[in-house]
């Protein structure tokens, strides 16, 4: 039982590259969700999934684009990334009782 | 105002010292209250749930304070372990996601 996985670990990217970050959870949870993690903030959330076939923005979503392609995988896509979009992004799965389990992160650098 | 208030610490203890943070909430629909611990590089992971009446895991007392609107998380008899940034986390009853992140407290316990 793996939980929440995420690929990749680190990524370097040049401003206006694009990359899909995966991510698949094997827990069978109907809600996933993708958050960034900038020093001081908090995590944020760019968007959410409630289930399959259903994605929602969140607080940040400028600059994102996702894909809930099953119930296991939910991935984000930055089309063409900022400096600004540097940050640990963090992938989520929720159970019944709102506890949310997370991915290892993916470090993101935008040169 | 941030929705959900932390000390951003750090705190510095000795090992089996008491330690006590705080956390405040600004809107009046929050429901549920979770406190996450997240290492140094890790994802959070949940430590505990916070009910009305309070609560209790091993060393950590988790307290809600509606009429504040504040949560604190207690660790008594701190261990070089505990060593961590401990999020605060609040779920909104708004209908919808609405899940809040604080920008957490670190902890460092020394020997």
């Amino acid at each position: 039982n793996a939980g929440v996985t995420q690929t990749p670990k680190f990524q370097v990217l040049k401003t206006g590259q694009s990359m899909t970050l995966q991510c698949a959870q094997d827990m069978n949870h109907n809600s996933m969700y993708w958050y960034r993690q900038d020093p001081g903030m908090g995590l944020r959330l760019i968007y959410y999934s409630a289930s399959e076939g259903t994605t929602d923005k969140g607080e940040v979503p400028n600059g994102y684009n996702v894909s809930r392609l099953n119930k296991r995988e939910f991935s984000l896509r930055l089309e063409s990334a900022a400096p600004s979009q540097t940050s640990v992004y963090f992938c989520a799965s929720r159970d019944s009782s709102y506890e949310q389990y997370f991915g290892p992160g993916t470090r993101l650098t935008v040169t | 105002r941030k929705e959900v208030e932390q000390d951003p610490g750090p705190f510095n203890v000795p090992e089996g010292a008491t330690v006590a943070f705080n956390c405040t909430y600004s809107n009046s629909a929050s429901q549920s209250f979770f406190w996450y611990r997240q290492d140094c590089r890790k994802e959070p992971k949940l430590l505990m749930s916070v009910y009305s009446s309070g609560n209790e895991d091993g060393r950590f007392t988790a307290q809600l304070n509606r009429a504040s609107q504040y949560i604190s998380l207690l660790i008594r008899d701190s261990k070089l372990s505990d060593s961590a940034t401990y999020l605060c986390v609040v779920r909104l009853n708004t209908g919808g996601f609405k899940t809040i992140f604080g920008a957490g407290t670190r902890l460092f316990v020394k020997a």
